[in-house]
């Protein structure tokens, strides 16, 4: 029950701004959006979520869409250590489960 | 360093061994999980521990036993492993189950049955 959708894979120049789609059309009003990034041999990375206001850290930033029914996620300056797969996650009460899709493959390009 | 740590990172072995998977948080949360990820297929959620007690098995099979001891260690027994339980097992933790805590992901351990 894939409950987000995402572009496959996307390229982006070094130092110029990633943003990474998410859809998330059914996504239900107590329930977060996640984003965590895996690069290889390594486990998931936590990077941010959110409910309904924009946020912000020292990763990225997490923009959503008024009506919650899809996200971006932007690092503002890629660097070649930011190739990775970008997992978005919608999670709801008491779920344990984060379930993760097939992501979207960012390769960072000099 | 993300402050979940896992031993071994690899591990090789037969089907009649018996190994176990050590993971261990220095975050002080005190909910711990297990995932398998499987090559080419998403994160399988396995087992979760709230306060050192199971709260889930996801319909795990008993050749996985799971322990937590304490909130900073969580193991996973394997005996009489198949093949098609060579993945990648992810141990995570978060400040209680609620759905607005993170889950902070180890590495893994690479597990190869021959």
């Amino acid at each position: 029950d894939a409950k987000t959708t995402q572009p496959p894979s996307m390229d982006c120049a070094e130092g110029r701004a990633a943003n990474l789609l998410c859809n998330h059309s059914t996504i239900s009003g107590n329930e977060y959006v996640y984003w965590y990034r895996q690069i290889h041999s390594q486990g998931p990375q936590y990077i941010i979520h959110g409910l309904k206001n924009n946020e912000t850290n020292e990763m990225a930033s997490l923009i959503i869409t008024e009506d919650r029914k899809s996200s971006t996620l932007i690092l503002p300056h890629a660097t070649l250590r930011d190739t990775a797969v970008y997992y978005c996650i919608v999670r709801g009460d008491n779920n344990n489960d984060m379930r993760f899709g097939a992501g979207t493959r960012l390769t960072v390009k000099p | 360093e993300t402050g979940v740590t896992q031993t071994p990172r690899h591990l090789v072995m037969g089907m009649t061994n018996k190994k176990s998977l050590k993971c261990e948080q220095h975050l002080g949360h005190n909910a711990m999980y297990w995932y398998k990820q499987s090559a080419k297929k998403p994160l399988e959620l396995m087992f979760v521990y709230n306060f050192k007690e199971q709260t889930e098995n996801n319909s795990v099979p008993s050749r996985f036993s799971p322990e937590c001891p304490n909130s900073s260690h969580l193991f996973l027994h394997l005996h009489t492993l198949q093949p098609e339980d060579s993945a990648l097992y992810l141990c995570a933790s978060s400040q209680g189950g609620q759905n607005d805590q993170p889950q902070h992901f180890g590495d893994g351990t690479r597990l190869s049955i021959l």
